[in-house]
């Protein structure tokens, strides 16, 4: 397994203002995933980290919203760009090997007035 | 477009009973089955990962089967005590040639065990 750490764990942000989620492995991983959680929902991929070059985003993302770095193989960031109360969720970090099991951190619970 | 289904959403028991928790998906080609438990404001617990070759994995109290051909996952635990009530759900990964496992999540089933 592996022990993640996000952060921040909780923040309260202003409408129109930008937060950067931080993602910390304790081992190198291959896969680094992001995922939002809405309130009373389940998770939702919103793309995928890749080390040394763009995220490759799902269906509904996009870089200017949500941009995403990977500088390395055990740390990735993302943004929440240009907030609005919809970006409201819980952000949440997850690592693998390959196609093997993913673990997830805690997630960084996100509040937008 | 794979979509994984949880039902109930809901379920609350006595506890010493055992659970029996659904998940069906529509896309029977996976790649594993993974069941996560998530307590309420927490992360991701994983629980028990399944490889598509598999038919269930066992852990302790908890077990969990997989019938690729019915679209079908079943996560059993046993004996049911108060400190298992949290939020399972169980998460179908698709093999991304780019990207590796990119699961696609049930919405849950919230579990109540009653002392």
């Amino acid at each position: 397994s592996a022990v993640i750490s996000q952060k921040p764990s909780r923040d309260i942000c202003q409408r129109g203002t930008s937060l950067t989620i931080q993602c910390q492995v304790d081992s190198q991983v291959t896969m680094m995933f992001w995922y939002r959680q809405q309130p009373g929902q389940s998770l939702t991929l919103i793309a995928t980290a890749n080390q040394g070059s763009e995220a490759t985003y799902e269906s509904g993302f996009v870089i200017d919203k949500f941009p995403i770095s990977r500088p390395n193989l055990t740390f990735s960031t993302l943004t929440v760009s240009n907030m609005s109360p919809e970006d409201s969720s819980i952000y949440l970090c997850s690592v693998g090997w390959g196609a093997g099991e993913l673990f997830f951190g805690e997630g960084s619970r996100l509040t937008v007035l | 477009k794979q979509e994984v289904t949880q039902i109930p959403a809901a379920l609350s028991v006595p506890e010493g009973e055992n659970l029996v928790l659904n998940c069906s998906f529509t896309d029977s080609a996976i790649y594993n089955l993974q069941w996560f438990r998530q307590d309420p404001g927490k992360g991701l617990t994983s629980l028990l990962l399944i490889q598509s070759s598999q038919r269930e994995q066992t852990s302790g109290r908890l077990n969990a089967s997989l019938d690729k051909s019915s679209g079908r996952s079943t996560l059993y635990i046993a004996a049911s005590q108060p400190g298992d009530s949290a939020t399972y759900l169980c998460a179908a990964a698709a093999l991304s040639k780019a990207a590796g496992n990119k699961l696609t999540f049930g919405g849950g089933t919230r579990v109540l065990v009653k002392p």
